[in-house]
């Protein structure tokens, strides 16, 4: 049973429009999501997280929005450019008053970014 | 500052043999994280540490699989005896989980380049 999906398996953008992925997860518990970034031949490095007591959080390109009700997070990135072709995972946590860290991951969104 | 660190970085081996991962975590990290990544399952967690102890192991698929951190600096996952369907890209991660940290930094995961294995 898949906690967190991500039903888009690829995506390609233009090179200086704006990439949108998106997540979904069915656990209510989760209170913590994280965007992770992957490029081939090496491990997941974090990108941006989100408190569910937000519903934005901005970085740079980067800005991850966060609907509780829908159970839904989406990433989105503007402009995007190449050098963001890569797999985006997104993850959340349900780690209540620092109990416990333990992320569930979604299956991957493959971005390509055409020049 | 070393990131997480792991070898080998490619393995291959015949079904039957045993298979040893190994892992380095974050100087000063506490929880300690393996993961397989498939193609249809995406990161899987297979198991986790806090302080050296296993925490959680719901994901090892079978008691082919075992995973240790006999310290803070070092741990294995082993395999045996490896099968075909075993064939993946192995992952550790490390974080630092501290109860009076911001939640940010306990959640935030830093990975290795991970190892794949081809098991024949």
């Amino acid at each position: 049973d898949q906690q967190v999906k991500q039903n888009s398996p690829s995506l390609s953008v233009q090179e200086g429009r704006i990439s949108i992925l998106n997540c979904d997860y069915t656990n209510s518990m989760f209170d913590y999501f994280l965007w992770y970034k992957k490029y081939p031949a090496e491990g997941p490095t974090f990108l941006i997280s989100i408190s569910s007591i937000k519903d934005k959080n901005e970085d740079g390109r980067f800005t991850v929005f966060l609907n509780k009700s829908a159970k839904h997070l989406s990433l989105h990135i503007v402009p995007s450019q190449p050098g963001d072709s890569a797999v985006y995972f997104c993850a959340a946590s349900a780690g209540k008053g620092g109990a416990t860290n333990k992320l569930i991951f979604g299956t991957g969104t493959l971005l390509a970014v055409q020049p | 500052d070393a990131g997480v660190i792991q070898s080998p970085r490619h393995e291959v081996t015949e079904m039957g043999q045993e298979v040893t991962l190994r892992c380095k975590p974050i100087s000063g990290h506490n929880s300690l994280f393996w993961y397989r990544q498939t193609m249809m399952r995406g990161l899987e967690l297979l198991i986790y540490f806090n302080n050296n102890v296993p925490i959680d192991d719901s994901g090892m698929p079978e008691d082919r699989f075992s995973a240790k951190m006999p310290n803070a600096s070092f741990s294995t996952l082993k395999i045996q005896p490896s099968e075909p369907r075993d064939s993946a890209v192995y992952f550790c991660a490390s974080s630092l989980l501290s109860l009076a940290g911001p939640r940010g930094a306990q959640d935030t995961q830093y990975f290795g380049p991970g190892t794949r294995l081809t098991v024949l």
